[in-house]
């Protein structure tokens, strides 16, 4: 098993360009999130899907979108990247009535 | 509003000694506390977890300890390896769903 994997592995972006980020997982969990993490500041829940066919906001949604492709394939999109959004992103899943979450390895984006 | 905190960024701490890495958190409706390991430039990984109906779990040489009264817990690592420099994050639910995060803690082992 891959676990959570996710691409690409690093971006680099000019201002006012867009992208995906793409995330999939071999676990067949329900449950799929994206993260960004920032120095000093922890993890902070952007987008997240309780079931195939369902997304929620989390703490910081503003300037992201998301796709939950199937139960696998969850995609975070930035349509118009803006400096602030530079960070390490990352995609975790969890198991039905399970706590812990499993993540991806991380993709590390810049925005000149 | 952070509602988990790590007051301390970082730790320094010898081979073979004890590490304690501290955690508050606010909301007293939190029912389950993980911690998270992780190193540079991989995805954290669990590491140990307690449900807020117990006050100490213990995994091999990490045990983490949960004082409701005080909305307090704390991860022990005994004894610390070289391995075990990573940065440490703890984390709270309310149900089985989002985590709030931690911002943190560097933990050094130095031999």
């Amino acid at each position: 098993n891959a676990g959570v994997t996710q691409t690409p592995k690093f971006q680099v972006l000019k201002t006012g360009q867009s992208m995906t980020l793409q995330c999939a997982q071999d676990m067949n969990h329900n449950s799929m999130y994206w993260y960004r993490q920032d120095p000093g500041m922890g993890l902070r829940l952007i987008y997240y899907s309780a079931s195939e066919g369902t997304t929620d906001k989390g703490e910081v949604p503003n300037g992201y979108n998301v796709s939950r492709l199937n139960k696998r394939e969850f995609s975070l999109r930035l349509e118009s990247a803006a400096p602030s959004q530079t960070s390490v992103y990352f995609c975790a899943s969890r198991a039905p009535r399970a706590y812990e979450q499993y993540f991806g390895p991380g993709t590390r984006l810049t925005v000149t | 509003d952070q509602q988990v905190k790590q007051n301390s960024p970082s730790l320094s701490v010898q081979e073979g000694r004890i590490s304690i890495l501290n955690c508050d958190y606010t909301n007293s409706m939190f029912d389950y506390f993980l911690w998270y390991k992780k190193y540079p430039a991989e995805g954290p990984t669990f590491l140990i977890s307690i449900s807020s109906i117990k006050d100490k779990n213990e995994d091999g040489r990490f045990t983490v300890f949960l004082n409701k009264s005080a909305k307090h817990l704390s991860l022990h690592i005994v004894p610390s390896q070289p391995g075990d420099s990573a940065v440490y994050f703890c984390a709270a639910t309310l149900g089985w769903g989002k985590l709030q995060f931690g911002a943190g803690t560097q933990v050094v082992v130095t031999p």
